[in-house]
């Protein structure tokens, strides 16, 4: 089973507009974290986030929030007022355990932003 | 400015041919690992080293060596490069906090190189 999902290959938002790059995983762990990055057309990874799993309040960094569902397994990125940079492939990568030393990545989301 | 570095960003070469490609971090991080990207199948962990001289294999090790004789550097080494070893690569680096047990912290990469290998 994929430890870490995301089904959305493409989505398309215009500028201004607040979107949703799903997640969900799956582990067994009750300690874990989450990670988002981003990955322009340039190539680089680019840390955006991180929830850990006991974390009580969900992560925000400037426009990127976490939406944290431990119930649920998902760990939605949300980014408000989305803006042509923002065009790029997001991964949601889950680091499983306490001493994970990989961080297990799902295969990504392109985002496209329009004006 | 905190940074992992990677060179080359480029390369293309033969089967056969060994090459190494340096991975350097200036944050001080204890922990380095190295990825493979590849399209539809994300990125996947080669090796890590949660410390100098401590190395250990990732989810697909076969065909690379890495060595860790100085915290900052983490070089990965390809003996003799085939074809199914052209990907895109990515050194990354972590602190690691202490405690009962360790927790490795976000890791930062670096800006990837390019492999192709005829």
């Amino acid at each position: 089973a994929q430890k870490i999902t995301q089904t959305q290959p493409g989505m398309f938002v215009q500028e201004k507009e607040a979107v949703t790059l799903d997640c969900t995983y799956d582990t067994s762990d009750p300690s874990y974290g989450l990670f988002w990055y981003k990955q322009p057309s340039s190539g680089e990874m680019i840390f955006l986030i991180y929830q850990g799993s006991y974390d009580q309040q969900n992560a925000t960094e400037g426009r990127y929030s976490l939406n944290f569902q431990k119930a649920r397994k998902s760990a939605n990125l949300v980014i408000s007022a989305s803006q042509l940079g923002d065009s790029a492939m997001y991964f949601c990568a889950m680091r499983e355990g306490r001493t994970g030393t990989a961080l297990i990545f799902g295969k990504g989301t392109t985002l496209s932003v329009s004006s | 400015e905190a940074q992992v570095t990677q060179n080359p960003r480029y390369l293309i070469t033969v089967t056969g041919k060994k090459l190494t490609v340096t991975c350097s971090q200036n944050m001080n991080h204890e922990y380095m690992s190295w990825y493979r990207q590849d399209p539809g199948l994300g990125l996947r962990q080669i090796y890590y080293s949660m410390n100098v001289e401590v190395t250990d294999k990732g989810d697909v090790p076969e065909g690379y060596k890495v060595s860790r004789k100085e915290k900052r550097n983490f070089p990965l080494i390809l003996e003799s490069p085939s074809p199914n070893q052209t990907s895109l690569y990515f050194c990354a680096s972590s602190s690691i906090s202490g405690g009962p047990t360790l927790l490795i912290n976000e890791q930062f990469f670096g800006p990837g190189t390019r492999l192709t290998v005829l």
